[in-house]
């Protein structure tokens, strides 16, 4: 099986930087997913890690170690529009499901 | 590009009835996934289709039940409702390593 754990909810203040965890534990592994997400709404795209290392994508960085079984997604300068529920989500080593963890909130205060 | 369309929006049953849900993929895509999302939780998998076959299936009782059509559209069938079962259902449609998802369909149980 697969767990996924992330932090329920964090606040931050615009124009600074936040750090988002997510620790997984699976059975198989072939690739970590970033959505966001607002309140009612798709989950958006954000970033896509299979090997180890960073990846960087203007305001948003996404970090992997497969072998620690851990990522985080660095959001930075942040802006009030950034404040939604942040998903990190494993693919399996079947590639036919996404394992999502609970989400994190994030709140930017101006 | 149409991107992933779900219909309805929003809907309203009575405990025991069934429902069906829709989504039509995004262009070209030949690979299907539902997912429940109850509030304030991640999306969890039902099923994903691959050519109109299931090819994987969530933690879900057979009362949920699902189809892939020729043009890759889809429909998700939940009979004999429950209060649980209240929750954003997702559509998500993919070729290669990409997941795009539409915007739910908010299923209120009462």
């Amino acid at each position: 099986g697969q767990n996924i754990d992330q932090p329920t909810e964090m606040t931050a203040t615009e124009g600074a930087i936040v750090q988002i965890n997510c620790t997984y534990q699976t059975s198989g592994f072939n690739g970590l997913f970033w959505y966001q997400q607002h309140a009612g709404e798709a989950p958006t795209f954000l970033s896509y890690n299979v090997l180890d290392g960073l990846e960087e994508k203007g305001r948003f960085s996404s970090f992997l170690s497969r072998s620690k079984g851990y990522s985080y997604l660095l959001l930075k300068e942040l802006q009030m529009k950034d404040s939604a529920s942040y998903l990190c989500a494993v693919r399996g080593a079947a590639g036919n499901k996404l394992t999502f963890g609970g989400g994190t909130r994030v709140l930017v205060k101006p | 590009e149409t991107g992933v369309t779900q219909s309805p929006t929003h809907l309203i049953k009575t405990r025991g009835q069934q429902v069906t849900l829709r989504c039509s993929s995004q262009s070209g895509h030949n690979t299907v996934s539902w997912y429940q999302q109850a509030l304030g939780q991640g999306p969890q998998f039902i099923f994903q289709y691959y050519r109109e076959e299931e090819n994987g299936r969530g933690n879900f009782p057979p009362r949920f039940s699902g189809l892939q059509f020729p043009n890759y559209s889809s429909e998700l069938n939940v009979n004999a409702l429950e209060l649980d079962d209240s929750a954003l259902y997702l559509c998500a449609s993919s070729l290669g390593w990409g997941y795009t998802f539409g915007s739910g369909t908010r299923l209120t149980v009462v």
